[in-house]
């Protein structure tokens, strides 16, 4: 059966830390791996990485995926307290179906 | 263009009642998918629907809940008979094509009393 699990389930940082979130999958007919981020709402989209070793960046946050190791990490650095939220990996099947991990909720202290 | 756009926000039904919860996509977008989020679990895939057709329905439980999306107007999740089990955050999502990024809408809280 498909799963995504992500690592750690939760984490308190102070401000201007730099944190790293991890996420391993196994999903068949894997196509690309994703990132969103989740405040109460609507899961917003981060990144999508379909490709080993490329690191993708947006202002502070980037990811990379290892597709042989099935494995992909988050960081976020000189954190700030709107970064608190739970952040959700997703494998993407072939067809856009989304195998979601249980996310990890980050909570950023001022 | 307004974003993926789900009502109600909130729904209260008793056990035994109907629930339904209506999904407009985005502007352009013809594909459309539910997830269900249970309280500290992650999102878990329910149906992937185009307009009038069906598409993978393998994560829909085999009673009580139907979807559909028609050909003029939102996407409807259906849920019969409602039991407390079914309290969860329902979220739909759409994308303009195939394989194409999703884009999520706000989700329909359903509390089953």
């Amino acid at each position: 059966e498909d799963k995504v699990v992500q690592s750690p389930l939760s984490l308190v940082v102070h401000e201007g830390d730099t944190v790293t979130l991890n996420c391993s999958y196994e999903v068949t007919n894997f196509r690309s791996l994703l990132w969103y981020k989740q405040e109460k709402k609507a899961p917003t989209f981060l990144f999508m990485l379909t490709s080993s070793g490329i690191e993708k960046k947006s202002g502070r946050l980037s990811s990379i995926l290892d597709k042989k190791e099935l494995f992909s990490i988050l960081n976020i650095t000189a954190t700030q307290t709107g970064d608190s939220a739970i952040y959700l990996c997703a494998g993407e099947e072939y067809g856009n179906k989304l195998v979601f991990g249980a996310g990890t909720i980050l909570r950023v202290k001022s | 263009n307004a974003g993926v756009m789900q009502n109600p926000r909130h729904l209260v039904r008793r056990r035994g009642q109907e629930a339904r919860l209506r999904c407009s996509p985005m502007k352009g977008h013809s594909h459309v998918y539910w997830y269900r989020q249970l309280p500290e679990e992650g999102l878990k895939f329910m149906v992937y629907l185009q307009k009038e057709n069906i598409i993978d329905e393998s994560g829909m439980p085999k009673e009580r809940f139907s979807a559909e999306f028609p050909k003029e107007g939102p996407s409807i999740l259906r849920i019969q008979q409602v039991v407390r089990g079914d309290s969860a955050a329902y979220f739909c999502a759409s994308s303009p094509m195939r394989d194409e990024k999703l884009f999520f809408g706000s989700g329909t809280q359903l509390s089953v009393l």
